[in-house]
């Protein structure tokens, strides 16, 4: 199975700063055939399921702000959301759905106010 | 607007089965461009997926392996849901239970509400 590792565990930013979360596959997540990184960013907040922000590393989805972005290919990506805001104190995660179940997730980054 | 709505229990004892269901509204359990999956989350294991079921010509079903032994997910056509059964829980099963949606070209795109699932005798 591909293994997700996430840094660090823990983000602790001030509003409106940058926040920075990385995630590492133990093999590559990208597709030569088509060029993209099946790689994925959630976003948690407490009591609820996990949402979608990103696919393909980079490509937001409808609704996101802009924010959020994702970069990135091969084994090493990057969350970034550029100026903090109250609502996105939660836990992130990524994960690869590269190829055929398991599609592993990362351990998440809880990312809270300093 | 696609929906999972989650349903059944979630108080259990060691040995027994647990079964929960995943009604499905605006897609189909038939769709040919998704899979319906459970995954479930610990503190202990995190997101963990369990398994799906999905239809490409015919129905098809994978299971992690973890579990492969004591899990099997169905789908219900005439009622468009899926549903997993696992067998034989023990407190190790004590989790948070998914059903979702993936797709091949975005990853898990719709969650249902989550089901807490507690195994104690």
């Amino acid at each position: 199975d591909i293994v997700m590792t996430q840094s660090p565990d823990s983000l602790a930013v001030s509003l409106g700063e940058r926040a920075t979360i990385n995630c590492k596959s133990s093999q590559s997540v990208l597709y030569n055939s088509n060029n993209k990184n099946y790689l994925a960013w959630y976003q948690q907040r407490s009591g609820q399921p996990p949402k979608l922000l990103i696919s393909w590393a980079s490509t937001r989805e409808s609704g996101v702000p802009d924010r959020f972005s994702g970069s990135g290919s091969g084994t090493d990506f990057t969350l970034t959301i550029s100026s903090l805001q109250a609502e996105d104190v939660a836990v992130y995660y990524c994960q690869q759905y590269y190829g055929s179940p398991p599609h592993t997730f990362g351990q998440g980054t809880k990312l809270e106010f300093k | 607007q696609v929906q999972l709505q989650q349903s059944g229990p979630g108080l259990m004892k060691p040995s027994q089965t647990l079964s929960l269901t995943c009604a499905i509204s605006g897609d189909s359990v038939s769709s040919n461009s998704a899979t319906w999956n459970w995954i479930r989350q610990s503190p202990s294991s995190g997101l963990e997926w369990l398994g799906r079921t999905y239809y490409r010509s015919r129905w098809y079903n994978d299971y992690a392996v973890s579990v492969k032994s004591r899990i099997s997910i169905n789908p219900d056509t005439s009622k468009n849901q899926f549903s997993l059964q696992l067998n034989s829980v023990t407190p190790e099963d004590t989790a948070v239970y998914y059903c979702a949606r993936f797709r091949s070209t975005i990853g898990v795109d719709v969650w249902g509400q989550g089901t807490t699932v507690t195994v104690s005798s």
